[in-house]
């Protein structure tokens, strides 16, 4: 299996434009999670899917984020317009919470680096 | 909230042993679990403890739960310089998702 995959694995965009991260998780995976990654704040997690429908999105800073998940092997996470606060590491993971013998282990992609200008 | 908390830094010669420290608040806490992330990279899962566990180990790791304390830690022996990452301990709870993320910690193997 190829892994989460991400894209764009850089990005870098002046204060004001339209952002999207990509996600792909692994197949078979029925959980999505959306994770923030910051020096000062650590690691935060922005919002959760389980089959494809948002569960929990009270981590999301405000209104200019907003995530979708239209089928079950591709998520976005939109940031408009963006803030040079915005600039962080965007993670996103993906697990299965069918198997309940599992360890519920996060397989997490390589991460979106965003810098806003 | 519940909490994960791990010192910021750890620094060790080559060939010594690591130890990772984390304390948690979640009494209700069913996994632990120690992720590595190395250098513009994701997390990646090192190694887990079921809480009615009280060791596991695993080559070079030792994963040590002191449920009473709410203490966890990881040992590494032989640290190499491959070992130098940020290590994460986490919690979660079986039937949620949540997971809990401690703020990671720094290790750097001197040569």
């Amino acid at each position: 299996d190829a892994g989460v995959i991400q894209s764009p694995r850089h990005e870098v965009t002046e204060m004001g434009q339209e952002v999207t991260l990509r996600c792909k998780p692994i197949s078979g995976h029925n959980s999505l999670f959306w994770y923030r990654q910051t020096m000062m704040r650590g690691l935060e997690l922005l919002i959760y899917f389980n089959n494809n429908v948002p569960i929990d999105d009270s981590g999301m800073p405000e209104d200019r984020f907003s995530a979708k998940m239209p089928n079950a092997s591709f998520s976005t996470l939109k940031i408009q317009p963006s803030e040079p606060r915005d600039s962080a590491v965007y993670f996103c993971a993906s697990s299965s919470t069918v198997d309940t013998s599992s360890s519920g282990e996060l397989f997490f992609g390589e991460g979106s680096r965003l810098t806003v200008l | 909230g519940e909490d994960v908390e791990q010192s910021l830094f750890l620094s060790v010669r080559e060939g010594d042993s690591s130890v990772i420290n984390c304390t948690y608040t979640d009494s209700s806490s069913t996994y632990l679990y120690w992720y590595k992330q190395e250098p513009g990279a994701g997390l990646q899962l090192l190694t887990y403890i079921f809480s009615n566990m009280d060791m596991k180990q695993d080559q070079r790791l030792t994963v040590l739960l002191n449920k009473k304390d709410k203490h966890l830690s990881l040992r590494i022996a032989d640290t190499q310089t491959g070992d130098s990452a940020i290590y994460f301990c986490a919690d979660s709870t079986s039937g949620t998702y949540k997971y809990i993320f401690g703020t990671g910690t720094r290790l750097k193997v001197l040569a």
